[in-house]
């Protein structure tokens, strides 16, 4: 079956790094597209970027474009997603989702269990 | 794409007919999906390409629409259902999501 395992918690200071991981099982990681997603507390999900586990290719929100970075390492079956120059308001829960199909229009049919980024001096 | 669900919110007792809708800011084809966010859980597909049924999820839950409006109906509401409930378009970037519906007990 399909599981996502993310990273711990993690509490961050103003202007440093994140990088979460997500580690695949149960399907052919490069087949995949994986998303990123998070969500603030008590907020709504945003969107913000997927990673070609195959070409490692990318595509980022602008929202976040020159911040995030999306990485993986197929011999492991793992994707990572960075963030960088951190702000109090990137406090989040980060999911990594994996498409259902694929196709470019594919909703998130797999989900990891989410990654608490705290962000605070 | 800015999509615009209503309710935010409301509140239904067990065994009601309860109707979401989502309305996409430009034309979407049939590129939605819809998600079931429990607290503290991450989200769960229960539809995409606006009306098909992923596998699994109850056959109470039900999707409609094309191009800007879409509903999300579940035709009676069980015990289990009470969460918020967010729809994302998939047609261009960025895959922008509802700001959600939170279905609450009456």
């Amino acid at each position: 079956q399909v599981q996502l395992v993310q990273s711990g918690a993690e509490v961050k200071k103003p202007g440093a790094s994140v990088k979460v991981s997500c580690k695949a099982s149960g399907y052919t990681f490069t087949g995949y597209y994986m998303h990123w997603v998070r969500q603030a507390p008590g907020q709504g999900l945003e969107w913000m970027g997927w990673i070609n586990p195959n070409s490692g290719g990318t595509n980022y929100a602008q929202k976040f474009q020159g911040r995030v970075t999306m990485t993986r390492d197929t011999s492991i079956s793992t994707a990572y997603m960075e963030l960088s120059r951190l702000r109090s308001d990137d406090t989040a829960v980060y999911y990594c989702a994996r498409v259902l199909y694929s196709s470019s229009w594919s909703a998130l049919g797999y989900w990891g269990q989410g990654t608490l980024v705290t962000v605070s001096s | 794409i800015q999509l615009t669900q209503s309710p935010s919110s409301l509140s239904a007792s067990v065994g009601d007919r309860v109707t979401i809708t989502c309305r996409a800011s430009q034309g979407i084809s049939s590129y939605l999906a819809w998600y079931q966010q429990k607290p503290g859980k991450a989200p769960k597909l229960l539809i995409y390409a606006a009306s098909t049924l992923q596998s699994g999820v109850p056959s109470r839950f039900s999707g409609s629409g094309s191009g800007t409006d879409f509903t999300l109906t579940i035709s009676s509401l069980q015990p289990e259902d009470f969460a918020t409930y967010y729809c994302q378009q998939l047609n261009s970037y960025p895959r922008t999501f509802g700001q959600g519906t939170k279905v609450e007990i009456k």
